[in-house]
């Protein structure tokens, strides 16, 4: 299987503690994003990388959130000092330049719960 | 700002029903316009998509028209099968080249044989 595959599927954790997720693209894809989905929403942009290049952030990515990728192959997203709100699914998607606008390739998300 | 109003759900249909599920858009500019759907267990895939006024986007026997007039992108499928089972999400990006999606919140179509 060649699409997108997140690690950890699904993380519990208590609040106050760190929490990484990962993120392989689409081998030949240079752009990743990273987005969340809270239950009953649809997803919400965090995030966009063009190759190693962090070139987009969302208000919604907080001081405690910081996202990574250091070879512009995998993505890290790593929360700090978890809160009860951050219990989403948080999903990673990737795009070659050559697609058209919008024609993002999904992974299946990892699920957190903070207790 | 940009953002998408959708049909709410749950809907269930009858196999080989007609569906039509609403979605309405608010944004500036010229957007394009994206149906996503996310099958039971997997990640969400792209159904189909419209970049500019009264284009049509069509996949898998789903159509979808854009209408600047009515802001609106309306999906719809004249025969639904079981196997369309899944939830389906109206997005926007707001510009040619944009880098995120606005999303609506999903429709949850079930169909029964």
């Amino acid at each position: 299987d060649t699409g997108v595959s997140q690690n950890p599927r699904h993380k519990i954790t208590k609040r106050g503690q760190n929490v990484t997720f990962r993120c392989d693209p689409i081998s030949e894809h240079n752009r990743l994003y990273w987005y969340r989905q809270t239950l009953g929403q649809g997803p919400e942009f965090l995030t966009y990388f063009q190759n190693e290049a962090q070139l987009e952030k969302s208000r919604l990515l907080s001081d405690r959130f910081s996202a990574e990728r250091p070879k512009g192959s995998f993505s890290t997203l790593e929360i700090q000092r978890t809160e009860q709100g951050d219990s989403a699914m948080y999903l990673c998607a990737s795009s070659s330049r050559l697609a058209g606008d919008g024609e993002l390739f999904f992974g299946e998300g990892s699920r957190l719960t903070v207790l | 700002g940009d953002s998408v109003t959708q049909m709410e759900g749950p809907v269930t249909l009858s196999e080989e029903a007609f569906l039509t599920i609403n979605c309405t858009y608010t944004a500036t500019g010229y957007p394009s316009l994206f149906w996503y759907v996310q099958y039971p267990g997997e990640g969400l895939q792209l159904l189909l998509k419209a970049t500019k006024a009264d284009d049509k986007g069509s996949n898998k026997g789903f159509e979808a028209t854009y209408r600047k007039e009515t802001t609106s992108f309306h999906l719809e499928k004249g025969s639904v099968q079981v196997s369309d089972s899944a939830v389906y999400f109206c997005a926007l990006s707001k510009a040619a080249g944009a880098n995120n999606l606005f999303f609506g919140t999903g429709t949850r179509l079930t169909v029964i044989p």
